[in-house]
């Protein structure tokens, strides 16, 4: 079964401080691997995404994440946090089972907490 | 939070009444999906449509019903069945083909039920 896996409830770091959110996925065949933000009370917002190409992707705000075969890991880094950075972060994989659907599976949630 | 619109943001019900939630998009997308946010839990899959007319249980669809009579509407209704329905619905939606896997989400609903 595919699966993703944020170890950290929360992060917290200090504004102007380098950021990563982590996340491990375990998946037979090819990942196709997302990140997500989360505002209170609001949709969840795409970030970023990676398919196949760079292992470095760059997404919206800033962030970037770097995609580790070897690791299976997907983590989400930003080289400078600011504190509107604040939210709840998901990273989610491509669920190839059950036929040809976009369908995702997300992992519990990070939540990032920057510090003034 | 796009071309996709959730109403009502807030709902409000009394135990053992059905109720509707609201999920328009104006994408034209053809996939789309209901997800159930609690704290802790990310999100969790409830039922998904790819086209019209069709549409496929999630891992969580008990208590729950939903119908596709038109590409931009993908209501969700929650059941007196539903053993805990106080939580935070997501809808979201995907454009076809192999170019794009990201799903686009509304602003959500948040329904509680006393």
């Amino acid at each position: 079964a595919q699966s993703v896996a944020q170890p950290e409830d929360q992060v917290n770091v200090a504004e102007g401080n380098p950021l990563t959110v982590k996340c491990t996925y375990s998946v037979s065949g090819n990942p196709y691997l997302f990140w997500y933000v989360q505002y209170p009370n609001r949709g969840l917002q795409f970030l970023l995404k990676y398919i196949t190409g760079d292992n470095l992707v760059k997404g919206s705000y800033g962030f970037e994440a770097e995609f580790n075969k070897s690791q299976t890991s997907f983590h989400l880094k930003k080289p400078s946090a600011l504190v509107s950075d604040s939210a709840l972060y998901f990273c989610a994989v491509r669920d190839f089972y059950g036929g040809a659907t976009n369908k995702l599976i997300f992992g519990t949630g990070t939540l990032l907490a920057v510090q003034p | 939070d796009g071309g996709i619109t959730q109403s009502p943001k807030y709902l409000f019900r009394k135990e053992g009444q059905n109720v509707t939630l609201s999920c328009e998009q104006n994408l034209n997308h053809d996939a789309m999906y209901w997800y159930r946010q609690d704290p802790g839990q990310g999100l969790r899959l409830i039922y998904y449509s790819q086209i019209v007319n069709d549409f496929q249980k999630g891992d969580i669809a008990e208590g729950y019903s939903v119908s596709r009579e038109k590409k931009e509407s993908f209501p969700l209704t929650v059941t007196s069945a539903q053993k805990n329905p106080t939580a935070f619905y997501l809808c979201a939606s995907s454009p076809p083909g192999a170019s794009s896997y990201e799903q686009y989400f509304g602003p959500g609903t948040r329904l509680t039920v006393t």
